[in-house]
């Protein structure tokens, strides 16, 4: 089937170490962004690519990093610089730029620190 | 700039009642107008979206949407509510030439048996 895999479902992070959450579309999207949901915040932007080897922060972008070497691979590192990472991540991903295209969610990664 | 507002954190309706999350907007363009689900532990699911043409959207699970340009609203609806409808709703907004939507709070639907 095709779609968006978020992995691992639930991560837990020690202080001072940097974790990776991966993100693998089979949809042939061009785009693909990530999103940090905390509770009664809604979504914030963290990153965005628009194509491969090309990507944009958003909002929120500090403590975070990404690479975009494969159409169907964004995968997303928590660094330690992000002092509070604990949140509910989402990778989502478009085909095209057309502003009416419909943007398409993965089942979400929850991470911890401890 | 583009926005989005959904003015409600929480909507409750009893079973078999029609129902309405709100939301509305502002763009400098045209809108393009979208609304999720989100179950808990779970993504977004897309409901149904906006684009041009017939101002009443039909969606996913019987929801529909009403765009009111000059209200500049999204209200979703249905016409009997279920408690499996409980859940987190999203209504978003794109600029006509936006890459990245902005999304709102989220609107928290609680349907009572």
């Amino acid at each position: 089937d095709g779609g968006i895999t978020q992995s691992p479902k639930y991560l837990f992070r020690k202080e001072g170490q940097n974790v990776t959450l991966s993100c693998e579309q089979n949809l042939n999207h061009d785009a693909m962004y990530w999103y940090r949901q905390d509770p009664g915040q809604g979504l914030r932007l963290i990153y965005y690519s628009q194509i491969v080897n090309d990507f944009q922060k958003g909002d929120i972008a500090e403590g975070y990093s990404v690479s975009r070497e494969k159409k169907e691979s964004f995968p997303l590192t928590v660094t330690s610089a992000q002092k509070n990472p604990t949140a509910f991540y989402l990778c989502a991903s478009t085909t095209g730029a057309y502003s009416g295209n419909t943007i398409y969610f993965g089942e979400g990664s929850w991470l911890t620190v401890v | 700039a583009q926005s989005v507002a959904q003015p409600e954190d929480q909507v409750n309706v009893a079973e078999g009642n029609p129902l309405t999350v709100k939301c509305t907007y502002s763009v400098s363009g045209n809108p393009y107008l979208f609304w999720y689900v989100q179950y808990p532990n779970r993504g977004l699911q897309f409901l149904l979206k906006y684009i041009t043409g017939d101002n009443l959207v039909k969606g996913s699970y019987g929801f529909e949407a009403e765009f009111n340009k000059s209200q500049t609203s999204f209200h979703l609806k249905k016409p009997s509510a279920l408690v499996s409808d409980s859940a987190l709703y999203f209504c978003a907004v794109r600029d006509e030439g936006s890459y990245i939507p902005t999304f709102g709070r989220g609107t928290s639907l609680i349907v009572h048996p």
